[in-house]
């Protein structure tokens, strides 16, 4: 399989500061991918990104492939991004098929 | 598009009773996850599906847990008997898996099991 690390843990903000999270995984990968759990519990798709830089509102990812991480960076933070935030990745063995590796998480909480 | 549907979404039953998941996959996907989420292990995969076919399955914890997807638009878990080790949120997704497309995957709002 592949390894995917997740960091840091946990986070605590206060409202409309920045944070940046980071994921490392031990092999090339052809699918990189960031999800946020809310605390309702649902899985909802952020950025598709095995390599290259994405932007969506407040949120955006780079992959940096070659270096084997990425970086989901959340900036001007509100309470609504609280949950959880998990990285997940599928190694390169020249194909589309094959699973993807959830990282443990991020766990995001925002104070107002 | 409705997204991923799955039922119900929550399940209370006793030990030993049979369980089963459904879950409809998003239309036009061809590739469906089934994973379990518990505060101990994280999300785990436990079987997953390419053009209905049982692709890797070493994530099933035992003979107790069984997966098929009879059709494009269907799939079940199945726990019989059921114990209650298996409590967990389990979550159905699914993707277009195809090169040079955006593979986003998608998941389903989840089933919270309870076996008492």
């Amino acid at each position: 399989g592949i390894q995917v690390e997740q960091s840091p843990p946990d986070l605590i903000l206060q409202e409309g500061a920045n944070s940046t999270l980071r994921c490392n995984f031990s092999d090339s990968v052809n699918n990189l991918q960031w999800f946020h759990q809310n605390p309702w519990g649902q899985l909802i798709n952020l950025f598709y990104i095995p390599s290259g830089t994405k932007q969506n509102g407040r949120l955006s990812a780079t992959t940096v492939a070659t270096e084997r991480y990425s970086l989901l960076y959340i900036s001007s933070s509100q309470t609504t991004d609280s949950g959880v935030y998990f990285c997940a990745a599928r190694p390169d063995r020249g194909s589309t098929l094959g699973r993807l590796y959830f990282g443990r998480g991020t766990q995001l909480t925002v104070w107002p | 598009d409705a997204g991923v549907i799955q039922s119900p979404r929550h399940e209370v039953t006793e030990m030993g009773q049979e369980v089963t998941l459904r879950c409809k996959p998003i239309s036009g996907h061809n590739s469906l996850f089934w994973y379990r989420q518990t505060m101990m292990r994280g999300l785990e995969l436990l079987i997953y599906f390419n053009n209905n076919v049982p692709i890797d399955d070493s994530g099933m914890p035992e003979d107790r847990f069984s997966a098929k997807m009879p059709n494009a638009s269907f799939s079940t878990l199945k726990i019989q008997p059921s114990e209650p080790r298996d409590s967990a949120v389990y979550f159905c997704a699914s993707t277009q898996t195809r090169k040079s497309t955006n593979e986003k995957l998608f998941f389903g709002s989840g089933t919270q099991l309870s076996v008492l």
